[in-house]
């Protein structure tokens, strides 16, 4: 079973739509949990970061960490074609630079 | 502006022939990795180095070096370059304050070898 499970998609939706990603590990070691945003020909970047289980705002974006089941999503509110992007989660475990990227799942947000 | 560079952005070339793709830093981060990104396959790590003068092999090493003399730059090496390494290609950085865990990455190599 590979460390990190995100379903790759592609995920096209209305603007305006609510949008769930998610992502499921297996290392219960795991403790601070990340998404990246990557817009196409660019790097990924730092969208939002959580250390405990529950959710997490910043604007339409809401991360939720379930580690008891080991599950974690992000949730778009109110959609736009700006957000229309790959989204990677990324985990990894306390003393450790090493950060486990799930494959991303690519977003598409239709006006 | 913080930043992480890579050269060069877009590059072909033939098989065996070898080539560097450099990275550069200016946030004085310890930490620097490469990572390649294949469709279907996601971001694999392929080398990384905690400080200067210290390097450590990622999840797909072979076909690779690296050298980190200065804290700034970690330049990636293809000695004998073969088509499987055609990919796009990030260079990341990170500090050693923190625990966000964020890696800071640049805009990407793609790389295709004939």
């Amino acid at each position: 079973q590979k460390e990190v499970e995100q379903d790759p998609g592609p995920l096209s939706v209305p603007e305006g739509a609510i949008v769930s990603l998610n992502c499921t590990y297996s290392n219960s070691a795991f403790q601070y949990f990340m998404w990246y945003r990557q817009y196409s020909r660019k790097g990924p970047e730092l969208l939002m970061y959580t250390y405990s289980s529950g959710n997490k705002e910043d604007g339409r974006f809401t991360a939720q960490v379930d580690k008891s089941s080991k599950y974690i999503s992000l949730f778009i509110r109110d959609s736009q074609p700006s957000d229309s992007a790959t989204y990677l989660c990324a985990i990894w475990g306390a003393g450790s630079y090493q950060l486990t990227f799930g494959k991303g799942t690519k977003l598409s947000v239709i006006p | 502006e913080a930043q992480v560079t890579q050269n060069p952005r877009y590059l072909i070339t033939v098989t065996g022939k070898k080539l560097t793709v450099t990275c550069s830093q200016n946030m004085n981060h310890e930490y620097m990795s490469w990572y390649r990104q294949d469709p279907g396959l996601g971001l694999r790590q392929i080398y990384y180095s905690m400080n200067v003068e210290v390097t450590d092999k990622g999840d797909v090493p072979e076909g690779y070096k690296v050298s980190r003399k200065e804290k700034r730059n970690f330049p990636l090496i293809l000695e004998s370059p073969s088509p499987n390494q055609t990919s796009l290609y990030f260079c990341a950085s990170r500090g050693s304050g923190g625990n966000t865990g964020e890696l800071f990455f640049g805009e990407g190599s793609r790389l295709t070898v004939l």
